[in-house]
């Protein structure tokens, strides 16, 4: 079984809050896991990654945290801003590593 | 830089009609793929190519045909187009293999409706 999984379809933060987006996930074998961000009307953009031997990967206002005994990882948006408002997709590479996979999107409102 | 180019960005097609969808990268990237995204779900994987000359199904492929004759071009086949096959397309592409930490960069994406 090869899963990623975002249980929130949805979520709504005030200008300068910290967002916090969730993904679980079935295969411990993944080796990376990826987070990409959609405008509409736009493809996906790639965001931020990191690699299974890591817990943490930042990347200015972007933290990734991985929790592998728990197979969850969480990215974080500090401080959120308008333009952060988008569709924000986990991925990880099928394990073929043919392709990625994706979870079903949070869409993610930050108010001004 | 281009990027991914898809044509065309919007369609609506009859049941029963065929048509092409077309995917094009300037990147020379070896893999590329095609995806459907319904809404509220994820995206899906339709058929991916990891050369020019080889290709391979994805998760949804009924319904659909690829070829993969030169690096650059990837297009998408629908045949006797169904109201199940009414989604947003994309497609995109990479350097190599996702299970080396590669991105993938998408095309702006069509948006196809089944009539």
């Amino acid at each position: 079984d090869q899963q990623v999984k975002q249980n929130s379809p949805s979520l709504s933060v005030q200008e300068g809050r910290i967002s916090i987006l969730n993904c679980d996930y079935t295969n411990s074998m993944f080796d990376y896991f990826l987070w990409y961000k959609k405008y509409p009307a736009e493809g996906p953009t790639f965001l931020i990654s990191i690699s299974s031997i890591k817990d943490k990967n930042e990347d200015g206002r972007f933290t990734v945290f991985l929790n592998k005994s728990a197979k969850h990882l969480s990215l974080h948006i500090v401080p959120s801003q308008p333009g952060d408002s988008a569709v924000y997709f986990c991925a990880a590479p099928n394990q073929a590593g043919t392709a990625l996979i994706f979870g079903k999107g949070t869409t993610l409102s930050v108010s001004s | 830089n281009a990027g991914v180019t898809q044509t065309p960005k919007f369609r609506i097609l009859k049941i029963g009609q065929s048509m092409t969808l077309q995917c094009t990268q300037d990147m020379n990237h070896n893999y590329m793929y095609w995806y459907r995204q319904d809404p509220g779900m994820g995206l899906k994987l339709i058929y991916y190519s990891v050369g020019a000359g080889i290709t391979d199904k994805g998760e949804v492929p009924n319904g659909y045909n690829v070829s993969r004759s030169t690096t650059e071009d990837f297009p998408l086949r629908l045949e006797l187009a169904a109201p199940s096959q009414t989604s947003v397309y994309f497609c995109a592409s990479s350097y190599s293999s996702p299970m080396s930490n590669e991105k993938l960069f998408f095309g702006s994406g069509t948006q196809l409706s089944v009539l």
